[in-house]
């Protein structure tokens, strides 16, 4: 199956500041996922992301607030955008890989201050 | 639309207890169901997928499409087994869907 580095783990930041997160995949793959998993809560998907096209974002959520850029095969950032204390969440990116389903990565946990 | 519903936030067993972890869920066409699990401090990993029709780790899920179900199941629990577990549905578009999870406690 797909392996998927994701960093950074953690990060605490102030609010109003932005932070990128990265996922590298050690395969090519065609769709990158994104999602967000807020405290207690079960994981929600926030965007698709294709590579060579704008990603696809789910309804709540919007490319304002999470840019997204796949700029090859095997690598995607999330960026969230002007961050508030509700954006605290541990946001994941995942892929499908192939036959064995869909890998995720370690997760980033965010905490707004 | 798709949903996935899993009734039970905590399910506490005893060791060598039969384990049950309810999944129903909705969806209009032919889905594909998930069960991902969760250890303390690891990232999700997948453990089954009803296509495949295996058996990972001692638990086994049968889809039953007349009631909408996925539930997992084994026979025999062990305190290793004591985890986070999450069932999803993919109803196209490679996306998944996921219940709010099941904590699983498996007491000696």
């Amino acid at each position: 199956s797909a392996v998927i580095s994701q960093k950074p783990s953690r990060d605490i930041c102030q609010r109003g500041t932005s932070l990128t997160i990265q996922c590298q995949v050690d395969s090519q793959v065609t769709m990158m996922f994104w999602y967000r998993q807020q405290p207690g809560q079960s994981l929600t998907l926030i965007a698709t992301a294709n590579q060579g096209s704008e990603a696809t974002y789910e309804s709540g959520f919007v490319i304002d607030k999470f840019p997204i850029s796949r700029p090859n095969l095997t690598f995607s950032t999330l960026t969230v955008s002007n961050m508030s204390p509700e954006d605290s969440s541990i946001y994941l990116c995942s892929v499908e890989a192939s036959s064995y389903g869909y890998t995720f990565g370690s997760g980033t946990r965010l905490t707004v201050v | 639309a798709q949903r996935v519903t899993q009734p039970e936030k905590l399910l506490s067993v005893f060791k060598g207890a039969p384990v049950e972890l309810k999944c129903n869920y909705s969806y209009s066409g032919s889905p594909e169901l998930f069960w991902y699990v969760q250890y303390s401090r690891q990232r999700l990993q997948l453990l089954l997928r009803h296509i495949s029709r295996e058996s990972i780790k001692g638990f086994t899920a049968d889809l039953n499409k007349g009631e909408t179900s996925f539930h997992l199941k084994k026979p025999f629990a062990q305190e290793e087994d004591s985890a986070m577990y999450y069932c999803a549905l993919s109803g196209g578009f490679q996306k998944l869907v996921f219940g709010t999870g099941t904590r699983l406690l498996v007491s000696p």
